[in-house]
């Protein structure tokens, strides 16, 4: 069995603050992905990052950045500079490749004010 | 390309109604994924497919909830009798399958989603 647990269920800063979004994960798998997905107000589900097991880099674009610590089977998600439109509900994921199933977390809802 | 296509957006039905949710996966995608998505239980997978053939409904939740993809451009999910408790968020996502492990998980694309209230 796989699970993702996301601790954070609600997050609030203000705006320019940087702000980490945690994630832990379980598997006896050796061969998995870790993703991130925002879900905005508006409700649909956007891909922000795929991660293999294999590759423990971590990982930056513009104001995101990813640092996956196989150690700790944690996989923590960092907005720097955070903005008014950075509010959504962020999810962590893990995929089974044997079984072909993707386990979400529970969301952290991240509020970022004016 | 369209993206993944759902409707409706939006059903309000009543309890015992049937209900039949639409799905387009994005065209030469090879696997289908219906989820829910509830305050209570966050994002559930019930049902995947690959090339139109049920691969695992481990995640449906009772009989009531069924599901068909007589085709590769079309699914459905469809409750029979609805109850207030079905009421969610439902998402279709489609990927393709890629032959080696490297790649062996493509990204799932998912849909806008249909919000269904039952009453």
């Amino acid at each position: 069995a796989q699970k993702v647990t996301q601790a954070q269920t609600e997050i609030s800063v203000v705006e320019k603050e940087d702000v980490t979004l945690d994630c832990v994960y379980e598997t006896r798998d050796t061969t998995y992905y870790l993703f991130w997905y925002k879900q905005p107000p508006s409700g649909e589900l956007v891909f922000l990052i795929r991660r293999n097991s294999f590759d423990e880099q971590n990982e930056i674009s513009g104001r995101y950045s990813w640092n996956f610590q196989k150690s700790t089977s944690s996989f923590n998600f960092t907005i720097t500079a955070s903005q008014v439109v950075d509010s959504a509900v962020y999810f962590c994921a893990l995929f089974n490749n044997a079984g072909n199933m993707l386990t979400f977390g529970g969301g952290t809802r991240l509020m970022v004010k004016p | 390309d369209a993206g993944v296509i759902q409707s409706p957006r939006h059903e309000v039905t009543e309890m015992g109604q049937e209900v039949t949710l639409r799905c387009k996966p994005i065209s030469g995608h090879d696997y289908l994924f219906w989820y829910r998505q509830t305050m209570m239980r966050g994002l559930e997978l019930l049902i995947y497919f690959n090339n139109n053939v049920p691969i695992d409904d481990s995640g449906m939740p009772e009989d009531r909830f069924s599901a068909k993809m007589p085709n590769a451009s079309f699914s459905t999910l469809k409750i029979q009798p609805s109850e207030p408790r079905d009421s969610a968020v439902y998402f279709c996502a489609s990927s393709l399958a890629s032959p080696t492990w490297e790649h062996s998980y493509n990204e799932q694309f998912f849909g806008p989603g249909t919000r269904l209230t039952v009453l």
